[in-house]
Parts: C-alpha cells; structure tokens; sequence
C-alpha cells in the first residue's frame, strides 16, 4: 500500500506570496492532519481534516488553512508568507480519527 | 509551553550498546504515546506505541517502559546499530476527541560502529 505523498517536495517563495501544499493519504485514511517542523519549535500542530470538515486547529496565525476533498486528500495553504514560514510542512494521515498517524515526507518551504 | 519534555536532546552510543531515550508529560488527558523516528529529509516514521493500561510494549529491539504515576515514559533500544542513527520524537495525544499529537524536542541519536 503506498504511503502518504505530498507535493511539491522542496518550494521558494518570496514574502507575501501565498502557497499551496498538497496532501495525498494512504489508501483508505480518512483523517489527515498536519505539522509544521522548524529547527526552533519543533513539530506543531497546525490542522486536523476528517469528512471534509476541520476537526481541531492548532496556535496558528490565520494565514494558515487547508481544506479535505471528499476523497480525502487535503491541501494547505499560506497566504502572506513571512520569513518564519520557512519550515517543513508535514503532512500525516490515519485511518479514522485517534487512530495511528503516518507521515508523508514532507514539503521543505523556504521563503526569501 | 512544552506539553511533552524529552531528554536527552543527543546520544551517543557504541554498537551493540543500549540507548535510553525519556520523555515526561504533565497532561492526564494523555492516553496514547507513540515514539517516532526521522531521517534526514524524511518525515518521522512510526515506530511504537503504547497506551497506559500497560507499563512496557517491547517490538524487537525497542521497548518502551511507561510509567504513569512519574508521567514518564522512556524509549529503550537494545544492541544498538549504527542504522539507528536517527532523530527520536516522543509524542502524546489525548483520546478525547482531539487528534493532534504534542510532540518532544527529539533526540538526535548517532550510533559509533
């Protein structure tokens, strides 16, 4: 079974651009969720989507969204990017809800 | 806030030696602690978990020991293989009805052969 895939792997953007990740789950998870990694902070929480709906947010700034299709693959997106953007954006997935999270290997964000 | 402490940031060990990883978390809502391990430009890869109605789960070589008065758990990983080298992420999450996970700082392990 193929694991979570995200895309783009590596993105530059300049500030005050916008951007959108892309999440694939594995095959038959319905929930996804997703961390921002960051040499200073670590993993944080930033979302969780199941059945299309945001489920819990972590302490994000609103510049942060995402959104979950009805076949359960989930965008980010980052509007207004500022320099503490740069991070690694993961990206994790679970078959229902409080169920095992695994993680895709990431979208390293740099912004410039 | 940190909801979840780990020690030590980095380790190192010889082959064939035991590395030791703890974590501490003061959250009682937390039911449900997995240990995550990360390569350099990859994303952390399950490797065992444990939930608190037992004290230990062994999966090979790797144990973990739980401790729920100390709201302690450590990561035990026996002979030690350079392979091992790796990030180590504790984390914690609570069963009721969130499903993010709080993460520990991570230890960078380097395993000498």
């Amino acid at each position: 079974k193929a694991g979570v895939t995200q895309t783009p792997r590596y993105l530059i953007k300049t500030r005050g651009q916008q951007v959108t990740l892309s999440c694939s789950p594995i095959s038959g998870h319905r929930s996804v969720s997703w961390y921002q990694q960051t040499p200073g902070q670590g993993l944080q929480f930033l979302f969780e989507y199941f059945s299309e709906t945001q489920r819990n947010k972590g302490n994000f700034p609103g510049r942060f969204s995402g959104r979950q299709f009805s076949n359960s693959r989930s965008e980010m997106n980052v509007s207004t990017l500022e320099l503490g953007d740069s991070a690694l954006y993961l990206c994790a997935s679970s078959l229902e809800r409080l169920s095992e999270q695994f993680f895709g290997p990431g979208t390293r964000l740099t912004v410039l | 806030q940190q909801q979840v402490k780990q020690s030590p940031q980095s380790l190192i060990v010889q082959k064939g030696g035991i590395s030791i990883i703890n974590c501490a978390y003061e959250n009682t809502a937390f039911d449900y602690f997995p240990w995550y391990q990360q390569f350099p430009g990859k994303g952390p890869a399950l490797l065992i978990a444990i939930r608190p109605d037992v004290s230990e789960k062994k999966e090979g070589r790797f144990t973990i020991s739980f401790n729920k008065s100390a709201k302690q758990f450590s990561l035990h990983i026996m002979d030690s293989q350079p392979g091992d080298s790796a990030t180590y992420f504790c984390a914690a999450s609570s069963g009721t009805g969130a499903n993010n996970l709080f993460f520990g700082t991570g230890t960078r392990l380097t395993v000498i052969p």
